[in-house]
C-alpha cells in the first residue's frame, strides 16, 4: 500500500501561469517532506523541503505548502517556465527514521 | 556536474552474466544508497551504507550484491538476474544518514535483462 501518493500522473500548464503539484500521504508519522525534479535521462534533483513544524516554505518561484490535518502537500511554481517541464516526485520521511518514501511522480509540461 | 556519477549509463545483459554498476560521489558525503525505479512505480530503496558499513538491506534478493570500499564509491554487483530486474538503478548520497538530509542522485544506470 502506497504511503505517498501523487494521484495526477501528468499536468499541462501555460507558460507564465501557476503550476500546482499535489501529494497525499497516509502515515501520520511523516514529519519531513521533499520535492525532487527529474529531467529525462537524468537523476532526480532536490528542489525544496519542508518540516512539519512549518506549513509553508518558499524558495524563489517554488513554494511548498503542508496541510498536516489533511495529510497533503503541494508544490506551487509561479510563474511556470518551459524549463520546468519535468517529472516531480514528492518524498516523505517519518519521525525517528532516515528512509524516504517516494511518490510515483507527476509529469509537468509547461507550454510556451 | 551532479556530484554523483554512475557508470555505465546503459547496460544490457543476459540472465547468466555477471556485471557491476559503479557509483562515485564527489560531495564528501558519508552515506550512500542504491534505489531501483521500475516503470510507474515509486523509487524503492535497496541498500544503505553509512561510513562504508551496510546499515540497510531492504529485502533485496541475493543476486544483487552491494560493495562500499570507501565513502566515495559504491558498487552493485549483479549475477543471474531475472527479466523483472530490468529497471533504472539510481545511486544517491547524503551528508550523513541522519534526519532532514536531502539525498543527491546520480543519473542512473538503465539496466535491461534479456
Amino acid at each position: 500500500d502506497q504511503q505517498v501518493k501523487q494521484n495526477s500522473p501528468s499536468l499541462s500548464v501555460q507558460e507564465g501561469r501557476i503550476s500546482i503539484l499535489n501529494c497525499d500521504y497516509t502515515n501520520s508519522m511523516f514529519d519531513y517532506f521533499l520535492w525532487y525534479k527529474k529531467y529525462p535521462a537524468e537523476g532526480p534533483t532536490f528542489l525544496i523541503s519542508i518540516s512539519s513544524i512549518k506549513d509553508k516554505n518558499e524558495d524563489g518561484r517554488f513554494t511548498v505548502f503542508l496541510n498536516k490535518s489533511a495529510k497533503h502537500l503541494s508544490l506551487h511554481i509561479v510563474p511556470s517556465q518551459p524549463g520546468d517541464s519535468a517529472v516531480y516526485f514528492c518524498a516523505a520521511q517519518a519521525s525517528g527514521t532516515y528512509k524516504y518514501i517516494f511518490g510515483t511522480g507527476t509529469r509537468l509540461k509547461v507550454l510556451a | 556536474e551532479t556530484g554523483v556519477t554512475q557508470t555505465p549509463r546503459h547496460l544490457v545483459m543476459g540472465m547468466t552474466n555477471k556485471k557491476s554498476l559503479k557509483c562515485e560521489q564527489h560531495l564528501g558525503h558519508n552515506a550512500m544508497y542504491w534505489y531501483k525505479q521500475s516503470a510507474k512505480k515509486p523509487l524503492e530503496l535497496m541498500f544503505v551504507y553509512s561510513l562504508e558499513e551496510r546499515v540497510e538491506n531492504n529485502s533485496v534478493p541475493s543476486r544483487f550484491s552491494p560493495e562500499c570500499p570507501n565513502s566515495s564509491h559504491l558498487f552493485l554487483h549483479l549475477h543471474t538476474l531475472q527479466p523483472e530486474d530490468s529497471a533504472l538503478y539510481l545511486c544517491a548520497s547524503s551528508r550523513n544518514r541522519g534526519r532532514d538530509q536531502p539525498q543527491h542522485f546520480g543519473d542512473g544506470t538503465r539496466l535491461s535483462i534479456l
